[in-house]
């Protein structure tokens, strides 16, 4: 029972390099997110996948892009990174978009310096 | 656009003692209220939720919260704080934001600090 998985758990990235957070859930939920988590701002929505085959921004899409390869797996990339992509990124998942009851991965920590 | 309120930035309370951290919300229709707890390193894991019925909700790890729709809140209360409690609490609203998107905004945490 891992539930949603992400990986890498930590990372280092030079400013304008780039990277892929990948996440991979084995529930059979139908709906994936992104969401970076910074201090004193809460989760920010960055991405969303409803079903597999659609994907959608949210509140904070800009500087990132997302892939749902397949009903598993949803990645996220950062193509050029920033100092200001510096945060904890969560992936979660749900069985249906309406549904609401999401299960978390243990997040990614990302430093772009 | 929903929108959700965390007054209290950090509580500090003794062990055993009672706890009530506060949430406010914004949104036009009944909306959908959850807690989560994310413990230092953690993901966040969903404490309770709120759809509809009953306004007074019970969660895990003996936490339970109150649905007042006169007051757009839904405070979370536990009636012994134990030590292993301590950790960050996320309001969160869930709403439809327009055709088929579902969106769950977050507000920005109450840290709990639980002295022995």
């Amino acid at each position: 029972n891992a539930g949603v998985t992400q990986t890498p758990k930590f990372q280092v990235l030079k400013t304008g390099q780039s990277m892929t957070l990948q996440c991979a859930q084995d529930m059979n939920h139908n709906s994936m997110y992104w969401y970076r988590q910074d201090p004193g701002m809460g989760l920010r929505l960055i991405y969303y996948s409803a079903s597999e085959g659609t994907t959608d921004k949210g509140e904070v899409p800009n500087g990132y892009n997302v892939s749902r390869l397949n009903k598993r797996e949803f990645s996220l990339r950062l193509e050029s990174a920033a100092p200001s992509q510096t945060s904890v990124y969560f992936c979660a998942s749900s069985l249906e978009a309406w549904n609401y009851g999401y299960t978390f991965g243990s997040g990614t920590r990302l430093t772009v310096v | 656009a929903q929108s959700v309120t965390q007054p209290d930035i950090h509580i500090t309370v003794s062990e055993g003692a009672s706890l009530e951290l506060r949430c406010n919300y914004s949104y036009g229709a009944t909306p959908y209220l959850f807690w989560y707890v994310q413990s230092p390193g953690q993901g966040l894991q969903l404490l309770l939720k709120y759809f509809s019925g009953d306004t007074l909700v019970q969660g895990i790890k003996g936490f339970e919260a109150e649905f007042k729709r006169s007051q757009s809140s839904f405070n979370l209360r536990k009636p012994s704080v134990h030590w292993s409690d301590a950790a960050e609490y996320f309001c969160a609203v869930g709403a439809r934001s327009g055709g088929s998107n579902y969106k769950l905004t977050f507000g920005k945490g109450t840290l709990l600090t639980v002295n022995p």
